[in-house]
């Protein structure tokens, strides 16, 4: 079956410093795969997402490229602010489901 | 803006209570779904739902059920609460096969404490 591997956290970081959050996955196809976000206090929010290989998925100055050779869709900020505190999941899909798999997720911890 | 909305933020139930969650989406999804999220665990599927009246278990939908009688609202529903039911509660909703279109829309969880 399908699984979504996460480095275990938390990640604690000073501000401006640079994030790296791994994700390896296994899966029987050819999934999409996302990043979603979840602020303290709140539901998960979709961050960014890819759909094939060597897509690269962006926003609020979060990265993550889907490596198909090595499995694997890392999520990078070059400069994390106080306010990116939060847990991180990352998640594939495969076509024709209705269902994602989640990793367990990686609390990102930034000091001022 | 779309939305999905769970009825309670925080509940206190005693054990052997019957406890419903409800949630509604405003964005005519076909699927909705239900977690539970615990420390060190993550996510876990308890129930998901493609259609109305139309329901599957997840990987831990022992002690739970749920009803959809209506697209917009899909309800947890814990028989006879127990104090390892203590937990957060997250649903969301999705429309199509996920591998194409994609995301999750989550509410915002219900943090269930059983007595």
């Amino acid at each position: 079956g399908n699984s979504v591997t996460q480095m275990e956290g938390p990640v604690t970081l000073s501000e401006e410093a640079f994030l790296t959050i791994n994700c390896t996955y296994t899966a029987t196809g050819y999934p999409s795969l996302f990043w979603y976000v979840q602020y303290p206090g709140e539901g998960l929010q979709l961050l960014l997402k890819a759909t094939k290989a060597d897509d690269k998925g962006s926003n609020k100055g979060f990265e993550a490229t889907y490596r198909k050779e090595t499995t694997s869709f890392h999520l990078e900020k070059g400069s994390v602010q106080v306010s990116d505190s939060a847990v991180y999941f990352c998640a594939l899909s495969e076509r024709g489901s209705y269902i994602p798999t989640f990793g367990r997720g990686t609390s990102l911890i930034v000091h001022p | 803006d779309v939305k999905v909305t769970q009825s309670s933020r925080y509940l206190v139930k005693r054990t052997g209570e019957k406890v419903f969650l409800e949630c509604v989406q405003d964005m005519d999804h076909e699927n909705m779904f239900w977690y539970r999220q615990d420390p060190g665990l993550g996510l876990r599927l308890i129930y998901f739902s493609y259609d109305v009246k139309m329901k599957e278990k997840g990987d831990i939908p022992e002690g739970y059920s749920v009803s959809r009688e209506k697209k917009e609202r899909f309800s947890l529903i814990l028989e006879s609460a127990s104090t390892n039911q203590t937990s957060m509660y997250l649903c969301a909703s999705s429309f199509g096969d996920l591998g194409n279109t994609g995301e999750l829309f989550f509410g915002e969880g219900s943090r269930l404490t059983v007595l």
